[in-house]
């Protein structure tokens, strides 16, 4: 069964460090999503991406945050200069079309800040 | 703006009962509606979708939606201790902010 792939799964850095997360979208699917979870929160989304562009962003990916869709395969997201309160699971989502259309997850990466 | 309630729990069911969670959203608004399972640690997981008033079953599970008040439920028959875990209610409004809204999630056991 296709599946969305994110690695690395724990991803550990200083404050201030860049990082890259990576995901593989289910290979027909055509909007992608990230959002993250801090502990014990709820899920958050962050951003949207369709046809090589952001569809939309929410408050919180801010100029520290960035996406690419560097080849055919992977859409990842970037931090800048990671903060402690960036530390939260990131998962990526892909759907084969938008509204009426199921979201699947990734397994997430933990980026915890130190 | 728009949001999805849930009662945090923990919801507790003896194994065999049938477990009722429920999500409330603000927003009259186009939606789709959609019951995650979220083990500790591990990334949501679909269990249910719903679209259109009225009651939808697969399996042991049942996703009820009513639009006019405003709340979408999901019932667990037969509970067992592996359905054990966070329930996440999301919805996806058509206008506005394209993006699944997570309410902030049910936890259920079911003692054995």
């Amino acid at each position: 069964e296709p599946e969305v792939t994110q690695t690395p799964s724990h991803q550990v850095t200083q404050m201030g460090q860049e990082v890259i997360l990576r995901c593989v979208p289910i290979s027909n699917h055509l909007y992608f999503y990230w959002y993250r979870q801090i502990l014990g929160q709820k899920v958050e989304f962050l951003v949207s991406f369709y046809n090589n562009e952001i569809s939309e962003k929410s408050e919180i990916f801010d100029d520290q945050f960035s996406v690419e869709r560097p080849d055919g395969s992977n859409f990842t997201l970037k931090i800048r200069s990671t903060k402690l309160e960036d530390s939260a699971m990131y998962f990526c989502a892909s759907s084969l079309r938008t509204g009426k259309n199921i979201q699947y997850f990734g397994a997430g990466t933990r980026l915890s800040v130190l | 703006q728009k949001e999805v309630e849930q009662n945090s729990g923990p919801l507790s069911v003896p194994e065999g009962a049938i477990a009722s969670l429920n999500c409330t959203y603000s927003d009259r608004g186009s939606q789709s509606f959609f019951w995650y399972r979220q083990y500790s640690g591990k990334s949501p997981e679909l269990i249910m979708f719903i679209y259109s008033n009225g009651d939808k079953e697969d399996g042991r599970f049942t996703a009820q939606l009513n639009k006019a008040s405003q709340y979408v439920s999901l019932l667990i028959r037969d509970s067992q201790p592996s359905d054990s875990a966070t329930y996440l209610c999301a919805v996806f409004w058509d206008t506005g902010r394209r993006a699944l809204t997570f309410g902030s999630g049910t936890r259920l056991q079911v003692q054995p």
